[in-house]
């Protein structure tokens, strides 16, 4: 498929274990981001890549909340000693440039126990 | 902070209605973008609007920006079951950072 794939699709896990989520974007696209979505909050922006750098990271909550991008590819979403409340779907989302139409995941689905 | 205020939340409407969803800014986004969603899947991009007064019309869905570029609406003509759906207006930011409105869940009878 064309579009940007999302592992695992869904993830249940013990409060306090590490987790990490992958994200392959379109071939090609530059840009790349992941947001959360749970019911209480909405959608919301966690970081923002171009190529393998990160020049927004304002949106992750916490230091427990780590992500990398290599090859100006692949990039993945480590959540270290999980809590409930990061019970949440995570997408990710490509575009061409950073200003372009981005392109969304599946997401992952992600419960702490 | 940026925020947009989305109304209703949820709307149950039978087949052949009209509805109107609505977006709030509190301040100027570069563009605003409509976005449906459903089930297991992430948003799909419906249109974007990026000039003041704006409309644009895509087959029974029409979209508003305002004149001022704070707010925005989503009007659906005759709805149908296959509209049924997570409806989400976000505004773009730098570097094409989105801030999501809270979401309207509609749900289309038939």
């Amino acid at each position: 498929g064309a579009g940007v794939s999302q592992s695992p699709s869904n993830k249940v896990t013990e409060k306090g274990k590490d987790v990490e989520l992958r994200c392959d974007p379109i071939s090609g696209h530059t840009a790349l981001y992941w947001y959360r979505q749970s019911l209480g909050q909405g959608l919301e922006f966690l970081i923002y890549f171009q190529g393998n750098s990160a020049p927004d990271k304002s949106g992750l909550p916490s230091d427990r909340f780590s992500a990398e991008r290599t090859g100006g590819s692949v990039s993945t979403l480590t959540i270290q000693r999980t809590q409930q409340e990061d019970s949440a779907v995570y997408l990710c989302a490509s575009s061409s440039s950073g200003m372009e139409t981005q392109y969304f995941g599946p997401g992952t689905r992600l419960l702490v126990l | 902070t940026q925020l947009l205020e989305q109304s209703p939340q949820f709307l149950s409407i039978q087949e052949g209605e009209n509805l109107t969803v609505y977006c709030n800014s509190s301040s100027v986004f570069s563009s605003l973008q409509w976005y449906r969603q459903e089930p297991g899947e992430g948003p799909v991009l419906l249109v974007t609007v990026v000039t003041g007064g704006e409309v644009k019309k895509l087959k029974r869905l029409t979209f508003q920006f305002g004149d001022a570029r704070k707010d925005s609406s989503l009007h659906i003509t005759a709805a149908q079951p296959g509209d049924t759906g997570l409806y989400l207006c976000a505004g773009a930011g730098s570097y094409g950072k989105l801030t999501f409105g809270q979401g309207t869940i509609l749900t289309v009878h038939p």
